[in-house]
């Protein structure tokens, strides 16, 4: 089993591009999230899905759009790009409010 | 005031300490409890989850104090390999959004 699954591993952007982050898990997790994670600072939640066909936001969803497009793949989307989106993205999945498991993490730079 | 603290740190220890962390939570409904490892620039791994019991696995003891809403990380025999962050997590009673503290950084020397 591959667990999470997060592609691309880096990217580097300018302001007003778009993109999207892609999540896949193979462990039959029920919910999935989506991090940011700024230097030297914790973990903050932008968006998770409890289920497939739901989502909800997080602490930092601004700027953000996420689409839950089966029980296994979670994207995340920047519609227009910021260099305060500078950060590295983590995605995770859990059966429930069990462990959650991450993905190695993608390291966007936005100039 | 934060839903989950943690000590600040950062922890600077010799090789072979025994060095303790705390991490408070605000939510008393909260239902499961977990300590991750970060590495530098890595993922965050689960280390142990925290039972009400307490547990232990084999240098980590984790224990959980619901009337005081605290859990605690004890790391004994302290290894260079220890060095990391330790990231405290809370999570609520049902399917939701778990949440992480900010992290406290231990670096063990020899």
């Amino acid at each position: 089993n591959a667990g999470v699954t997060q592609t691309p591993k880096f990217q580097v952007l300018k302001t007003g591009q778009s993109m999207t982050l892609q999540c896949a898990q193979d462990m039959n997790h029920n919910s999935m999230y989506w991090y940011r994670q700024d230097p030297g600072m914790g973990l903050r939640l932008i968006y998770y899905s409890a289920s497939e066909g739901t989502t909800d936001k997080g602490e930092v969803p601004n700027g953000y759009n996420v689409s839950r497009l089966n029980k296994r793949e979670f994207s995340l989307r920047l519609e227009s790009a910021a260099p305060s989106q500078t950060s590295v993205y983590f995605c995770a999945s859990s059966h429930l409010s069990d462990t959650q498991y991450f993905g190695p993490g993608t390291r966007l730079t936005v100039l | 005031r934060k839903e989950v603290e943690q000590d600040p740190g950062p922890f600077n220890v010799p090789e072979g300490a025994t060095v303790a962390f705390n991490c408070t939570y605000s939510n008393s409904a909260s239902q499961s409890f977990f300590w991750y490892r970060q590495d530098c620039r890595k993922e965050p791994k689960l280390l142990m989850s925290v039972y009400s019991s307490g547990n232990e696995d084999g240098r980590f003891t984790a224990q959980l104090n619901r009337a005081s809403q605290y859990i605690s990380l004890l790391i004994r025999d302290s290894k260079l390999s220890d060095s990391a962050t330790y990231l405290c997590v809370v999570n609520p009673p049902s399917a939701g959004k778990s949440t992480f503290g900010d992290g406290t950084t231990l670096t063990v020397k020899p």
